[in-house]
């Protein structure tokens, strides 16, 4: 079945440091990515998503290129602020899968110290 | 914007009762999920409903029900609450005529302890 696989941390960084997240995933036909973040106490947002190879997604100075060839989807941000502390999470959706649903990474705990 | 909201942030249970989860959703959408959220193993899908009245079961149903008599609310019932159910759940929705170009929208989330 499909499957994503994330750095599960928990990471540690200083304020303006270089975050990667990486994500790779399995999955049946073409699928849909995505990154969702989850802030203290709160539900999930969406990030950013792309849809097809190749395609970059970007938001508050994260992004993330689809890759096909090497089935990844890996987050990046240049410089981190002490907002960005929170849970990252890679997803998919997979239309071939039959059904909306979406699969999850087990999520990633950032916390970044001024 | 889409509201996804869930009645309840907190709640504490004692084992073997029932408990019922609210989500109710302001935009029209078809489709709408329940998850649960462990740490550890990220969000395991319990079960989704694409229309009125239809349910399908998602990774981890047993010990779940769920109900869905109009299309604006999503209930999950805990038939008879155990201690392994303690957990956060995630209610979402999505417009199924975007199909799978669009996100979802999560309710806040409802923190359940079972006692």
């Amino acid at each position: 079945g499909d499957s994503v696989t994330q750095m599960e941390g928990p990471v540690t960084l200083s304020e303006e440091a270089c975050l990667t997240i990486n994500c790779t995933y399995t999955a049946t036909g073409y699928p849909s990515l995505f990154w969702y973040v989850q802030y203290p106490g709160e539900g999930l947002q969406l990030l950013l998503k792309a849809t097809k190879a190749d395609d970059k997604g970007s938001n508050k100075g994260f992004e993330a290129t689809y890759r096909k060839e090497t089935t990844s989807f890996h987050l990046e941000k240049g410089s981190v602020q002490v907002s960005d502390s929170a849970v990252y999470f890679c997803a998919l959706s997979d239309p071939a899968g039959g059904s909306e649903k979406l699969v999850f990474g087990k999520g990633m705990k950032l916390t970044v110290n001024p | 914007d889409v509201k996804v909201t869930q009645s309840s942030r907190y709640l504490v249970k004692r084992t073997g009762e029932k408990v019922f989860l609210e989500c109710v959703q302001d935009m029209d959408h078809e489709n709408m999920f329940w998850y649960r959220q462990d740490p550890g193993l990220g969000l395991r899908l319990i079960y989704f409903s694409y229309d009125v009245k239809m349910k399908e079961k998602g990774d981890i149903p047993e010990g779940y029900s769920v109900s869905r008599e109009k299309k604006e609310r999503f209930s999950l019932i805990l038939e008879s609450a155990s201690t392994n159910q303690t957990s956060m759940y995630l209610c979402a929705s999505k417009n199924g005529r975007a199909l799978h170009f669009g996100g979802y929208t999560f309710g806040s989330g409802t923190r359940l302890t079972v006692v």
